[in-house]
C-alpha cells in the first residue's frame, strides 16, 4: 500500500522569506501523480501544485515550486517570498496512475511570522 | 462559478442516531469523492463515483457507512447508528472526469456524543 509521510508537524517562517516543506512517499508504482494541497483554517482545501512522475522537470506555480526526487521518493514544496495568506495546513498527496483515490500525509501547519 | 458545497456544515448527533451528509458537486463534474478527516490527520479516502456508478467503496470503514449518487449529481453519505469514532470532518470533492484535479468542498464537521 502507498504511504505518504510528512515529518514536520509544524513550520514557521518570517514574512518574505523562503520555506521548504518535506514529503516522502512509498510506492511500487512507476507512474503516479503527486500533489500539494493547502487547507486554510476553517476553509476548504485547494490545490497548490501538481507533479506527474514521468516528468523530470519540477513543477512551479508562481511562488510555489517543488523538488521532485523520484529515486529518493521525495517531493518537497518550496514557498518563496512567504505571505501572511500562506498560513495554512499543507498536505502532500499521492495518486497512482491507474487509481483515483488520493492518499494524504498527516500535514504540516505553516505559520507566517509578520 | 460555484464550487463544491456541502450541508450541513456542522452536525451534532447522539450515539446511535443516523445522519445524512449532502454534497453538491461543481456542475458538470463527472467524478465525486468522499473523504474522512479525523482531527489532526490527513483526509482518508472513503468512496468515489463516476456519474451514478460507485466504482470504489474500499475505504468505507464499516457497513454502517453508505453513499449514493442516484442521478449522477448530488451525493449523500449516510452513517447509521453513529459511534463516537465517527466524529470527523467529511470532505467531498469533485472532478471534471477521472484522472483530473479534485476540487474540495468545505466539509461537514460531525460530532457524535
Amino acid at each position: 500500500a502507498q504511504t505518504v509521510t510528512q515529518s514536520q508537524p509544524e513550520m514557521s517562517v518570517q514574512e518574505a522569506e523562503t520555506v521548504t516543506l518535506s514529503c516522502t512517499y512509498d510506492t511500487s508504482e512507476s507512474d503516479y501523480y503527486l500533489f500539494w494541497y493547502k487547507q486554510p483554517p476553517s476553509r476548504q482545501m485547494i490545490l497548490v501544485i501538481r507533479q506527474e512522475a514521468y516528468k523530470q522537470q519540477n513543477a512551479t506555480e508562481n511562488r510555489f515550486s517543488v523538488n521532485f526526487q523520484k529515486a529518493a521518493k521525495s517531493f518537497s514544496l518550496k514557498i518563496s517570498d512567504s505571505q501572511l495568506g500562506d498560513a495554512a495546513m499543507y498536505f502532500c498527496a499521492y495518486r497512482a496512475f491507474g487509481n483515483e483515490k488520493l492518499t494524504f500525509g498527516t500535514g504540516t501547519r505553516l505559520t507566517i511570522i509578520p | 462559478g460555484a464550487g463544491v458545497s456541502q450541508s450541513p456544515r456542522y452536525k451534532v448527533a447522539k450515539r446511535g442516531q443516523d445522519v445524512a451528509l449532502r454534497c453538491d458537486p461543481i456542475s458538470g463534474h463527472v467524478s465525486l469523492f468522499w473523504y474522512q478527516q479525523a482531527l489532526g490527520q490527513g483526509p482518508e479516502f472513503l468512496t468515489y463515483f463516476q456519474n451514478e456508478a460507485q466504482l470504489d467503496k474500499s475505504g468505507l470503514p464499516s457497513d454502517r457507512f453508505f453513499a449514493e449518487r442516484p442521478e449522477g449529481s448530488v451525493s449523500t453519505l449516510k452513517i447509521q447508528r453513529t459511534q463516537q469514532e465517527d466524529s470527523a470532518v467529511y470532505l467531498c470533492a469533485s472532478s471534471p472526469r477521472l484522472k483530473e484535479t479534485q476540487y474540495f468542498g468545505p466539509g461537514t464537521r460531525l460530532l457524535v456524543l
